[in-house]
């Protein structure tokens, strides 16, 4: 798959918020995602992961949920921290092609 | 977790020298590497997939004379940018899947600077 380098859409969040970051994936034959955070001019991190037989999954602070029927994938941040700010991106199972990722800012 | 180590972090090169971008995997086999860049405050760009003792396989635009990439054992793959010049200043990522399972896992990136 071909990749296109896009300009990242901004989420601004106040400390302490929760915050929601939406992806959208366009092979409904993916049957696995995983979000990544990438902190400025550093490698993208692992965050958490979800299978298509699942359409929630929770890790520690951080919730996956994923809608099969309208391709749709989302991040939940508990009380966002100073240190959650990063582009996050996701990823399908080909594991070939990042949705454009969000920068999430979260201000003190 | 899985580490993937990417070296150099930075380079600074004159133009027209060739620049080599190591990503070895320390704890893991990686049948398949995959080799980004990145521009300013944009996502991902996928250069190319890098399969363990065959030729890689390059995305539409990027020149495989330009950028070679070599994936001689299941542990490591090289990246060379070629006579180097200024628009291929860049941040340059790499990426292993584990043959385990197929989760990817990330270098921490060369930022490449070409004078």
């Amino acid at each position: 798959g071909e990749s296109v380098g896009l300009h990242l859409p901004t989420l601004s969040v106040q400390e302490g918020d929760n915050s929601i970051i939406n992806c959208a994936y366009s092979n409904s034959a993916s049957d696995y995602f995983i979000w990544y955070k990438q902190e400025s001019g550093k490698g993208p991190q692992f965050i958490i992961d979800i299978r298509s037989n699942m359409d929630k999954r929770q890790g520690q602070r951080v919730t996956v949920l994923l809608n099969k029927t309208v391709k749709h994938l989302s991040l939940q941040i508990a009380a966002t921290q100073p240190g959650d700010s990063a582009v996050y991106f996701c990823a399908e199972s080909g594991m070939l092609t990042f949705g454009g990722g969000t920068r999430l800012m979260v201000k003190p | 977790g899985a580490v993937v180590s990417q070296h150099p972090s930075r380079v600074i090169c004159k133009s027209g020298t060739s620049v080599k971008i190591e990503c070895r995997s320390l704890d893991f086999q990686a049948t398949t590497m995959f080799w980004y860049r990145q521009f300013p405050k944009q996502s991902l760009m996928l250069m190319a997939t890098s399969n363990e003792g065959s030729k890689a396989t390059y995305e539409q635009g990027v020149e495989k004379d330009k950028f070679l990439i070599n994936h001689a054992s299941l542990t490591l793959s090289t990246l060379t940018v070629t006579s180097a010049h200024p628009e291929d200043s860049s941040f340059y990522i790499c990426s292993a899947r584990d043959r385990e399972d197929e989760k990817l896992f990330f270098g921490s990136g060369t930022q490449l600077s070409v004078l």
